[in-house]
């Protein structure tokens, strides 16, 4: 049972234009929501997050929306950079006892900024 | 660098036996949290533990099991291995029960199963 659905495995952009990873969920009771981007060999980085209480945070570059009727969150980046070429999971967090951080994530989808 | 350190980066072993994976949490992080990720998928949530204590489970087997020392690290004991338990074995830390500042986790950079 998939909760967090990444329907886009891959996502080709040029350098200097937008990119849009789309981020679909099932289960009403997540709380939290948050996009990670992981480079080869690497470890997941956290880019970005957002409470179920806002539809919109912005930090830099990165801006992530949340339409909680649709159950769907997307990440933008504006403009996209050869760096930002990684893969970029969405993960939601199911409220547990005593507040304890529970991520489900996505399956990922690989960002290429071509230059 | 995250600050979280795993070891062994790489493991190769044979079905049914056993490993165990360690994990070095950030300076002064009290949360530990152990995931899996295999081929294609997204990263499954396997166990939680705050200052020594399991917080929250997820879909960890039986045949698996965690636990987390008075120095804060943790351990991940792997035992009687399938060939679908090869996978990238995350561990991630952070300073609360309920993640950093902004509600996240500091991953480690995994650690590579493979069972022959």
């Amino acid at each position: 049972d998939q909760q967090v659905k990444q329907n886009s495995p891959s996502l080709s952009v040029q350098e200097g234009r937008i990119s849009i990873l789309n981020c679909d969920y099932t289960n009403s009771m997540f709380d939290y929501f948050l996009w990670y981007k992981k480079y080869p060999a690497e470890g997941p980085t956290f880019l970005i997050s957002i409470s179920s209480i806002k539809d919109k945070n912005e930090d830099g570059r990165f801006t992530v929306f949340l339409n909680k009727s649709a159950k769907h969150l997307s990440l933008h980046i504006v403009p996209s950079q050869p760096g930002d070429s990684a893969v970029y999971f969405c993960a939601a967090n199911k409220p547990s006892s005593g507040s304890a951080r529970q991520l489900t994530f996505g399956s990922g989808t690989q960002l290429t900024v071509l230059p | 660098d995250s600050g979280v350190t795993q070891t062994p980066k790489h493991l190769i072993t044979a079905t049914g036996q056993r490993v165990t994976l360690r994990c070095s949490p950030r300076s002064g992080d009290l949360s530990v949290y152990w995931y899996q990720q295999s081929l294609d998928q997204g990263l499954q949530f396997l166990i939680q533990y705050y200052n020594g204590e399991e917080r929250a489970k997820g879909n960890i087997l039986e045949r698996f099991s965690a636990q987390q020392f008075p120095d804060l690290h943790s351990e991940l004991n792997l035992s009687s291995l399938e060939l679908g338990d090869s996978a990238l074995y995350f561990c991630a830390s952070s300073s609360t029960l309920a993640g950093g500042k902004r509600g996240e986790l500091f991953f480690g950079e995994g650690s590579r199963l493979t069972v022959l």
